[in-house]
């Protein structure tokens, strides 16, 4: 079965670090892109952070960039997401998301076919 | 950058058509013809339902459709049906390596 696993959330101070991991099985890890879509309480979905398969291309929404870090581990079939300087508005379910088609702009894919169940990060004091 | 704007609520009768639209600029969804469509039920993660404003993936009901003019893209529910009453979300490429989304549409079957 194609899966996602999300893991790492929790609560943490306002400032504070936590990495998330999403683990991955059923397919061929290493040739996907792969992304973070998180979704505060009662909100809708706003795109984090994608990365290639081969990690030539990262992005990140300015909201994030220069406080989180994507990173993989196609031997491990593992994605993780770094976040440090965590505040409040980061609050939200955090998402793996799978990449599905090819965008020349972007340069990966647009779209997300394959999702995982969520972790949920609480950012409060 | 600002996120799509979507009408918060949209409804239709069992076996009627439904249109959820999804507005832009012409930096995002009137640039470039990646938009897509998710589906998220309640406590659920988010179905690809519509990418490429049109193209449908596999196992996807063809009662789902899409399409855009100008920086409006559109979703079309036909033949709706009790399990279609959900939340839906879109998302458009927005140029200088960015992704937004909209902020959601609630779909009801009356």
């Amino acid at each position: 079965e194609v899966q996602l696993v999300e893991s790492g959330g929790g609560l943490v101070k306002p400032g504070g670090s936590l990495r998330l991991s999403c683990a991955a099985s059923g397919f061929t890890f290493s040739t996907y892109s792969l992304n973070w879509v998180r979704q505060a309480p009662g909100k809708g979905l706003e795109w984090v952070s994608s990365i290639s398969s081969s990690t030539s291309y990262i992005y990140y929404a300015d909201s994030v960039r220069g406080r989180f870090t994507i990173s993989r581990d196609n031997a491990k079939n593992s994605l993780y997401l770094q976040m440090n300087s965590l505040r409040a508005e980061d609050t939200a379910v955090y998402y793996c998301a799978r990449g599905y088609n090819w965008n020349d702009h972007f340069l990966i894919a647009d779209a997300f076919d394959i999702w995982g169940q969520g972790t949920m990060v609480t950012v409060s004091s | 950058q600002s996120a799509l704007t979507q009408p918060p609520s949209a409804s239709g009768s069992p076996g009627q058509s439904v249109t959820i639209s999804c507005t832009g600029t012409s930096s995002d969804i009137g640039g470039y013809n990646y938009v897509s469509w998710y589906q998220q039920h309640p406590g659920k993660a988010p179905k690809l339902m519509i990418y490429e404003v049109s193209k449908r993936p596999s196992g996807v009901p063809d009662r789902f459709s899409g399409s855009k003019s100008g920086n409006t893209a559109s979703l079309i529910v036909s033949g709706l049906q009790a399990e279609d009453e959900t939340d839906y979300y879109c998302s458009s490429y927005a140029g200088s390596n960015n992704l937004i989304f909209g902020g959601g549409t609630k779909l009801t079957v009356l």
